[in-house]
């Protein structure tokens, strides 16, 4: 099974701060990889998917790049709306693996 | 509009059974796979199952291999998730997500609460 590690596990951060969360996979999964937000008692919400295709309605701060093993979520200036915890996953093969999540919160 | 909507969870003994559905509505339901994702109090995100647009692939979690059985009827636009042998690491909220290889996990269910406790 793909192991998906994403650092850092807990980050604070400012309003206007820029903002990167790292996704690396225990095997080359090409391109296919998603980022997901969720906020408390929601569902999880799309924002890039295929690595570094934006999802309609996302925000353009939100952008994703990498390929293989490495990728990058990256929020270019950090919003209120922002402070949520966010999730990689991997599609390349099954099991369909997640991230273990990075939570944003406020510093 | 495109909505996926889990039922079915609730309060259930260890070694218990229960059925969990999602019913889909807004798209053209036989076009997509269906994912089943939960997630424990507190963690993170788990996929458990999954199920192709015309039944003809399935695949699922090793965690809840052989205790849990992912079906479809594309006729009622439903997906349903029948859990036997459930432990207390069964406890969470699964939601039911749709999948295409253009659309990947782009919308999700509500969730629905899965207790299990004596």
């Amino acid at each position: 099974d793909i192991q998906l590690t994403q650092s850092p596990s807990f980050l604070s951060a400012s309003v206007g701060d820029r903002v990167t969360v790292t996704c690396r996979a225990t095997q080359g999964i090409s391109s296919y990889l998603a980022w997901f937000q969720q906020k408390p008692g929601k569902a999880p919400k799309l924002l890039i998917y295929a690595a570094s295709t934006l999802q309609s309605g996302v925000p353009s701060r939100f952008s994703g790049s990498g390929s293989g093993t490495e990728f990058t979520l990256t929020i270019s200036s950090l919003q209120p709306e922002d402070f949520a915890t966010y999730y990689c996953q991997q599609l390349n093969s099954y099991p369909r693996t997640f991230g273990q999540g990075t939570k944003v919160d406020i510093k | 509009e495109v909505q996926l909507v889990e039922s079915g969870g609730g309060l259930v003994k260890p070694g218990g059974s229960l059925r969990l559905s999602c019913a889909a509505s807004g798209f053209t339901f036989s076009d997509y796979s269906i994912n089943w994702v939960r997630q424990a109090p507190g963690k993170g995100l788990e996929w458990v199952s999954s199920i192709s647009s015309r039944s003809t692939y399935i695949y699922y979690a090793d965690s809840v291999k052989g205790r849990f059985t992912i079906s479809r009827d594309n006729a009622k636009n439903s997906v349903y998730l029948q859990m036997n042998s459930l432990r207390a690491e069964d406890t969470a909220v699964y939601y039911c997500a749709r999948f295409t290889t253009s659309s990947w996990f782009d919308y999700w269910g509500q969730g629905t609460l899965v207790t299990v406790s004596s």
